[in-house]
């Protein structure tokens, strides 16, 4: 079965900092990938995807994620991070059966 | 503006009450979509509508009752709902069934008392 799991619950880190969220997938197939985020009382924003292509994918406010078939993990990253940017992230694959399924989500706090 | 439209965006009701959550969106797309969520585990997908017909039901118990009048409205009717029912609903639409750009709305955040 289809599956997403994002190891960290909760990370925190300085503001200027680097980050990096992890996601790992079970999927039989070449995946469709996605980091979605969520700020508080807010649906949830397409960050960037992944289809096909090039397994360095840039996406919105500075974000990229890289796809790695071997470990079978799409990890999102930023250089710098932005007090702005605390929110809650969800990494997601696209089921067969044209669903999105989604990880627990990680939630970022942003240390001034 | 995400181009999907919910409402009401917080709702408190009775177990014995009846009430509908709204979804509308602008962007001429074909398949629409509700996802609950509750804190600490991931989005579960309810419904999923294509062309106004339902393609996907996940064993939802049958006090939530979705209805696509159509591709541009969906509603999820809730009546004699339990405490655990208690949650974030959203409402997502995507060009078509299995295309995966999904927007989502905001949500209507739910508690049943």
């Amino acid at each position: 079965a289809q599956s997403v799991t994002q190891p960290d619950i909760h990370i925190t880190v300085s503001e200027g900092a680097s980050l990096e969220l992890r996601c790992n997938y079970s999927y039989g197939a070449t995946p469709y990938l996605f980091w979605y985020v969520q700020s508080p009382g807010q649906g949830l924003q397409l960050l960037l995807k992944y289809f096909s292509g090039d397994t360095l994918v840039q996406g919105i406010k500075g974000f990229e994620a890289e796809f790695k078939r071997s470990q079978s993990s799409f990890n999102l990253r930023k250089p710098s991070v932005h007090w702005s940017d605390a929110a809650e992230y969800f990494c997601a694959v696209g089921g067969s059966q044209g669903n999105l399924i989604f990880g627990k989500g990680t939630k970022l706090s942003v240390k001034p | 503006e995400t181009g999907v439209t919910q409402t009401p965006r917080h709702l408190v009701m009775g177990m014995t009450n009846k009430k509908s959550l709204k979804c509308e969106q602008h962007l001429g797309h074909n398949a629409m979509y509700w996802y609950k969520q509750s804190a600490k585990k991931p989005l579960e997908l309810m419904f999923v509508y294509s062309l106004e017909e339902r393609v996907e039901n996940n064993s939802v118990p049958s006090r939530f009752s979705p209805e696509c009048p159509n591709s541009s409205h969906l509603f999820l009717h809730l009546h004699t709902l339990q405490p655990e029912d208690s949650a974030l609903y959203l409402c997502a639409s995507s060009q078509d069934f299995n295309s995966y750009g999904y927007t989502f709305g905001s949500g209507t955040r739910l508690t049943v008392v």
